[in-house]
């Protein structure tokens, strides 16, 4: 009954190769988003979105991309990665106007030799 | 653009210390405030929030906040830590206009309780 589910949990791969991240929630929320947080913790939105409206964070390479085949799922794709990529990513939703916060995903570690 | 200022990046106690971690914010708005715990190898987990009203904050697990709007602050508090508190633990800010893709995060408090 996990709330916000992400898989895989870890990913290594090489420089150049592209992978793409999945997230579910099963809230009935209208809004996900994708945060990155690096090896020193820091937190950044690089997405939110609902079924009107993307908003990218401008300091996101356009390697990333999200994809959300339904009001319950986006998924993240990564073309090209490069080292700096390397980092934990959180999958979170909400629900306009209700007030109750970003419920998280597990996160999904990436590793980028 | 607002930001998050958390002073203390690495706070050790021993179990029983009372506990209180600093979080500043700078915005010219109304905003609300969160506290979010991040256990180790998990997602980040709401500990409280503030949108209006009373200014002092009741969370989970004892824990409690107080927002000072003239500080522009919104320290966390625990009268008595356990072991189990070891975590990291994030302030995070939302202008009151804006939704939650504009949520604000510091960078993290790790407090580590000794037994």
């Amino acid at each position: 009954d996990t709330a916000v589910s992400q898989t895989p949990k870890y990913l290594v791969t090489q420089m150049g190769n592209d992978k793409s991240i999945k997230c579910e929630q099963n809230l009935g929320h209208d809004t996900m988003y994708w945060y990155k947080q690096d090896s020193k913790k820091f937190l950044k939105i690089m997405f939110s979105y609902n079924n009107k409206e993307l908003i990218i964070n401008e300091t996101v390479p356009n390697r990333f991309s999200p994809k959300s085949p339904d009001k319950a799922h986006l998924n993240l794709h990564i073309n090209s990665l490069e080292l700096g990529d390397s980092a934990v990513y959180f999958c979170a939703s909400s629900q306009a106007g209700q007030g109750p916060p970003l419920h998280f995903g597990n996160g999904t570690r990436l590793t980028v030799t | 653009a607002q930001s998050v200022s958390q002073h203390n990046h690495h706070v050790i106690l021993s179990e029983a210390a009372s506990l209180e971690l600093g979080c500043n914010y700078s915005y010219g708005g109304t905003v609300n405030l969160f506290w979010y715990v991040q256990y180790p190898g998990q997602h980040l987990q709401l500990l409280l929030k503030y949108f209006s009203g009373d200014p002092l904050v009741k969370g989970i697990k004892g824990f409690e906040a107080e927002f000072i709007k003239s500080k522009f602050s919104f320290n966390l508090r625990k009268p008595s830590v356990q072991w189990s508190d070891t975590a990291e633990y994030f302030c995070a800010v939302i202008p009151n206009s804006g939704g939650y893709q504009k949520v604000t995060f510091g960078t993290g408090t790790k407090l580590q309780v000794i037994p």
